[in-house]
């Protein structure tokens, strides 16, 4: 079945310490992107990428870096310099042609500080 | 400024009762709408959609919305709720070449039995 798969889905950070969540997905989508959502503030968006090779900020993005090397693959780190780093990470994919099509999301990563 | 308001942060109905959940939003061009429901500990699944034509649209699991542009709103509705119908409930509102989107703080539904 095609869809998006986070891992882990739970995660443990130390202090000083950069940890990486993974985001594959198999549905051929051009867009990924990365959100944080921590309780009653909904859905904020981190990083997103259009395409290979490049990706943009989003509203919340210091403190985090991405990749894009390959089209299935965007991998989301969460720096030191994220000082609340504690929260939901949700990684989600769209087609890009026709444009607004709706976005997939995975089941998404718990990261926790340790 | 782009942005998505959902009034009620909780709703509590009863099983079989019906259920509105309010979405208003607000955005410069031709917005294009979503709801999205979540469990607890996981992703976000898509409800339905609305990006122009009839302005009721149907969606899984029996709900429905309306897009009213006088009232800037894409209330969420549905005439019977389920036990199963308890979760999280987020609107979103996106468009242009990025198709980013823009989400609300969330509607958490709790049935009682």
């Amino acid at each position: 079945d095609g869809g998006i798969t986070q891992s882990p889905k739970y995660l443990f950070r130390k202090e000083g310490q950069n940890v990486t969540l993974s985001c594959e997905q198999n549905l051929n989508h051009d867009a990924m992107y990365w959100y944080r959502q921590d309780p009653g503030q909904g859905l904020r968006l981190i990083y997103y990428s259009q395409i290979v090779n490049d990706f943009q900020k989003g509203d919340i993005a210091e403190g985090y870096s991405v990749s894009r090397e390959k089209k299935e693959s965007f991998p989301l780190t969460v720096t030191s310099a994220q000082k609340n780093p504690t929260a939901f990470y949700l990684c989600a994919s769209s087609p890009l042609t026709g444009q607004n099509q709706p976005q997939h999301f995975g089941d998404g990563t718990r990261l926790s500080i340790l | 400024a782009q942005s998505v308001t959902q009034p009620d942060i909780h709703i509590t109905v009863s099983e079989g009762a019906s259920l509105e959940l309010r979405c208003n939003y607000s955005y410069g061009a031709t917005p294009y709408l979503f709801w999205y429901v979540q469990s607890p500990g996981q992703g976000l699944q898509l409800l339905l959609k609305y990006f122009s034509g009839d302005t009721l649209v149907q969606g899984i699991k029996g709900f429905e919305a309306e897009f009213k542009r006088s009232q800037s709103s894409f209330n969420l509705r549905k005439p019977s709720v389920h036990w199963s119908d308890a979760a999280e409930y987020f609107c979103a509102v996106g468009g242009g070449a990025t198709n980013k989107l823009i989400f609300g703080t969330g509607t958490l539904l709790a049935v009682q039995p």
